[in-house]
């Protein structure tokens, strides 16, 4: 079974400012998938980046990157200029093939992020 | 593309009472989860559609939980006899293809049982 660890329940930033959130992970697959969700306080997950566990390559979105370090299992997603509708909880995920056919979502249980003007 | 589409936002009801959740997912996705996000935690997977076909069942789906996709289009969750342990956000999420780039998620449900 996989697990998904954030250390970090709350954090905070001051707008503008960089921050890094962390997560590690447990699982024997070699093929998998990594998210970060944020869920704002209107409630809708939406996906912030994604990376794919074969690619070295950490994946960049605008203003988000990821540091992937497959060997200590190891997931955290930097915020650069951080800005206030960064505020929400944020999620890390895992995905593998079930056997059964789906790639269902593993969470961590999140860590709620707060930009200070 | 309007999203994923969930119904009712909100829910309160007795304990024992049965509830039923509707889910809208993006029309052309074939894929279909729905989980369970109680306060303080991350989402917990309940169970998996293809296209019609409930292929996967969460431990966490007791026998009181039941799930539907007819014609493989929107999706309903149901809850007999409800307990307050039911309380929960219960969110839907569909993908095209293998869900590998990411899921797209409902609003969801929020349900209290008093």
């Amino acid at each position: 079974a996989q697990t998904v660890t954030q250390s970090q329940p709350e954090m905070s930033v001051q707008e503008a400012e960089t921050v890094t959130l962390s997560c590690t992970y447990d699982t024997s697959e070699n093929n998998y998938y990594l998210f970060w969700y944020k869920q704002p306080p209107s409630r809708q997950m939406i996906l912030v980046i994604r990376q794919e566990a074969y690619k070295q390559q950490n994946a960049t979105e605008n203003r988000f990157s990821v540091n992937f370090q497959k060997a200590a299992k190891s997931f955290s997603l930097k915020i650069s200029d951080s800005q206030l509708g960064d505020t929400a909880m944020y999620f890390c995920a895992f995905s593998a093939y079930s056997g059964a056919g789906s790639y269902q979502l593993t969470f961590g249980k999140g860590t709620k992020l707060s930009v200070i003007p | 593309d309007t999203g994923v589409s969930q119904d009712p936002r909100h829910k309160i009801t007795k304990r024992g009472q049965n509830v039923t959740f509707r889910c809208d997912p993006i029309s052309e996705h074939n894929r279909l989860y729905w989980y369970r996000q109680t306060l303080g935690q991350g989402p917990e997977f309940l169970t998996y559609f293809q296209n019609e076909a409930q292929l996967e069942k969460s431990r966490l789906l007791s026998d009181r939980f039941s799930a539907e996709r007819p014609k493989g289009s929107f999706s309903t969750l149901e809850i007999q006899r409800t307990e307050q342990g039911d309380s929960a956000m219960y969110l839907c999420a569909s993908s095209l293809g293998q869900g590998s780039g990411g899921y797209t998620f409902g609003s969801g449900t929020r349900l209290t049982v008093v």
